[in-house]
Formats: structure tokens, C-alpha cells, sequence
């Protein structure tokens, strides 16, 4: 009953090379995030989907591509690997929250891809 | 036990004690506040949420405060446990800008035995 889901959770490549991470969610959200993490934990956000639409994109170099097929998957790929890329990347959800509800755009994280470039 | 905030990144509190976690946000637009929990590990979890049109909202063990006035927030947790050894998260966001959340540079609570 995973919520929100990555493969791989390790991913260790050599500089130059190309890797593509998963993102899965089963929670009917409609929006979908990318985000990094790095050494000293701190949280960069770099994409973000809406119903398949891009409508956050962070400076972010145009190595790193998103690709959503459907609202339930938002997937990042990555082209030529360099070392500054090792961190945590994190996939996130959420769904809009309802005016006077009191809810707010909760987003809830995937447990981590740790990627390592050697 | 209690940290003033991004100067002070690490918190250390006796088992049974309460925890003050302090945040400092920066967008005055800002209309909805969250704190997440990340174990070492895994990915940040989902703990309270506020939005700006509420100063205090309580869960299980844990309160938010909100000052809007000086941009200030907080998560209170009584009776600090040992699962409790996180780093603590808060998050800025604004409804009107594309749903983006802004996180806090975190703080390293570990409880003491």
C-alpha cells in the first residue's frame, strides 16, 4: 500500500553516463515533484507536473529532463552524469487543497533515490 | 530543549522532555505552513500543517505556533521519545504560486536516553 514510490533506491554510475529514476504514486493526486537533496539535507525543489503539464521548472540544467506518461507517474532523466549530481533525489505529491477546509497542498515524499557518480 | 532556528542546527533533549524546534520563514505571502520529519534514511514525512488564517493547531503530541507578525514558527513535541530523533523541516508555501513549497534548512533534534 506504498503511497509514493522510486526505483531504484541506490543508482551508482560513472560520470558521462545516462540513468533514468521511476516515480509512482497511488494516491489520486494530481500533482506530481522532483527534488534534490543534498549533502548538507537541504531540500531544492526542481520540477514539478500537474495533470502531465510542467508548471514548475527551477533552474535546473537541461540535462535533467521529467517525463510524466500519466498523473500517476513523473519520472527524470538524466544525461550525461557529472559529480556534482550525487545527492538524494526525492519524489513528492500532492492534490490541491480545498478552500475552507482548512487543508493545505500537503506534499508527500517517496523514500529516496540515493544517486552516486563516480 | 530548544534552538533558535537556522544558527543553532542541532537540538539535543532528555527523553520525557518537551522539544521546541524554531523556524524563521521569509515570504510574507506565504498563506500555509508544514513541518515534515525525515529519519535518517528515508524520505521527509508528513507531521502538522497551518495555514496563516490560524495561530495554533495541535496534533497528537505535537503543536504548530504561527506569528505572522515576525514570520516565526514553531513545532512544540511533548514528551520527546526516542523515535522522535529526526531531522525537523519547515516548509513555506504560497496558494498563489504554483503550489511550490520552500523548506527550511532543517534541524537535527536527537533525544537523549
Amino acid at each position: 500500500d506504498t503511497a509514493v514510490s522510486q526505483t531504484p533506491k541506490y543508482l551508482v554510475t560513472q560520470m558521462g553516463n545516462d540513468k533514468s529514476i521511476k516515480c509512482e504514486q497511488n494516491l489520486g493526486h494530481d500533482t506530481m515533484y522532483w527534488y534534490k537533496q543534498d549533502s548538507k539535507k537541504f531540500l531544492k525543489i526542481m520540477f514539478s507536473y500537474n495533470n502531465k503539464e510542467l508548471i514548475i521548472n527551477e533552474t535546473v540544467p537541461n540535462r535533467f529532463s521529467p517525463k510524466s506518461p500519466d498523473k500517476a507517474h513523473l519520472n527524470l532523466h538524466i544525461n550525461s552524469l557529472e559529480l556534482g549530481d550525487s545527492a538524494v533525489y526525492f519524489c513528492a505529491s500532492s492534490q490541491e487543497g480545498s478552500v475552507g477546509t482548512g487543508s493545505t497542498d500537503t506534499q508527500y515524499f517517496g523514500p529516496g533515490t540515493r544517486l552516486t557518480v563516480l | 530543549g530548544e534552538n533558535v532556528g537556522l544558527h543553532l542546527p542541532t537540538l539535543s533533549v532528555q527523553e520525557g522532555d518537551n522539544s521546541i524546534i524554531n523556524c524563521a520563514y521569509s515570504n510574507s505571502a506565504s498563506d500555509y505552513f508544514i513541518w515534515y520529519k525525515q529519519e535518517s534514511g528515508k524520505g521527509p514525512q508528513f507531521i502538522i500543517d497551518i495555514r496563516s488564517n490560524m495561530d495554533k493547531r495541535q496534533g497528537q503530541r505535537v503543536t504548530v505556533l504561527l506569528n505572522k507578525t515576525v514570520k516565526h514558527l514553531s513545532l512544540q513535541i511533548a514528551a520527546t521519545q526516542p523515535g522522535d530523533s529526526a531531522v525537523y523541516f519547515c516548509a513555506e508555501g504560497d496558494s498563489g504560486s504554483a503550489r511550490q513549497l520552500t523548506f527550511g534548512s532543517g534541524t537535527q533534534l536527537t533525544v537523549l536516553p
